[in-house]
């Protein structure tokens, strides 16, 4: 069975700092992977994906991700962090093309100035 | 242009009624899908549909119907409203197909309340 951990339920940086949201993941066979951020009281927002080639991923708003396939982990990044990055952050797991997403638990990041 | 919006934003409702939310995207998706979100924000597929046909179906409770009339529109009619019901629920669609990116785009949510 596929299944998706964030062990984190919250996570606090000062502005300007880097930032990692983490997730470990379980699948038989390959993995599409995939973070999502909610704004309050927003739906959810595609961030980027991991499909395959290039273990790093580059998305939106200066976020990167990198899959780590012996550990299992698709670490959530960014160098630099805002206050506006502020958000509920949900990392995803499918197994195939048009298979349904899988989320983990949510990572409420926090930014402080 | 909203890409996937979804009607009612807020459903205040008493237990053992019946009510509706319609979702519908114009981004010419073919496969649509209805999320649960609870309180604690966990999130979880309860159905999904391509091309008009049902593909996934988690353990949802039968008072649970999902329909879609065309592949721009998947309504979700609950009967029988109980407590337990009160989440939120998103719609999403994305593009099936081998050579498609499959990243889901959601709508704003129904924020569905039960008395």
């Amino acid at each position: 069975a596929q299944s998706v951990a964030q062990p984190e339920d919250q996570v606090k940086v000062a502005e300007g700092n880097p930032l990692t949201v983490k997730c470990t993941y379980s699948v038989s066979g390959n993995p599409y992977l995939f973070w999502y951020v909610q704004y309050p009281n927003r739906g959810l927002q595609f961030l980027l994906k991991y499909i395959t080639g290039d273990n790093l991923v580059k998305g939106s708003y200066g976020f990167e991700a990198e899959f780590n396939k012996s550990q299992t982990s698709f670490h959530l990044k960014k160098p630099s962090a805002l206050v506006s990055d502020s958000a509920l952050y949900f990392c995803a797991v499918s197994r195939r093309q048009g298979g349904k997403l899988i989320f983990g638990q949510g990572t409420e990041l926090s930014v402080k100035p | 242009d909203t890409a996937v919006s979804q009607t009612p934003k807020y459903l205040v409702t008493q237990m053992g009624n019946d009510k509706s939310i319609k979702c519908e995207q114009n981004l010419g998706h073919d496969t649509m899908y209805w999320y649960k979100q609870d309180s604690k924000k966990f999130l979880k597929i309860m159905f999904s549909y391509n091309n008009k046909e049902l593909i996934i179906n988690e353990t949802v409770p039968n008072r649970f119907s999902p329909k879609s009339p065309d592949k721009a529109h998947l309504n979700l009619h609950i009967n029988s409203l109980e407590l337990g019901d009160s989440a939120v629920y998103f719609c999403a669609s994305s593009l099936s197909g081998r050579s498609a990116y499959n990243e889901q785009f959601f709508g704003p949510g129904t924020r569905l309340t039960v008395l």
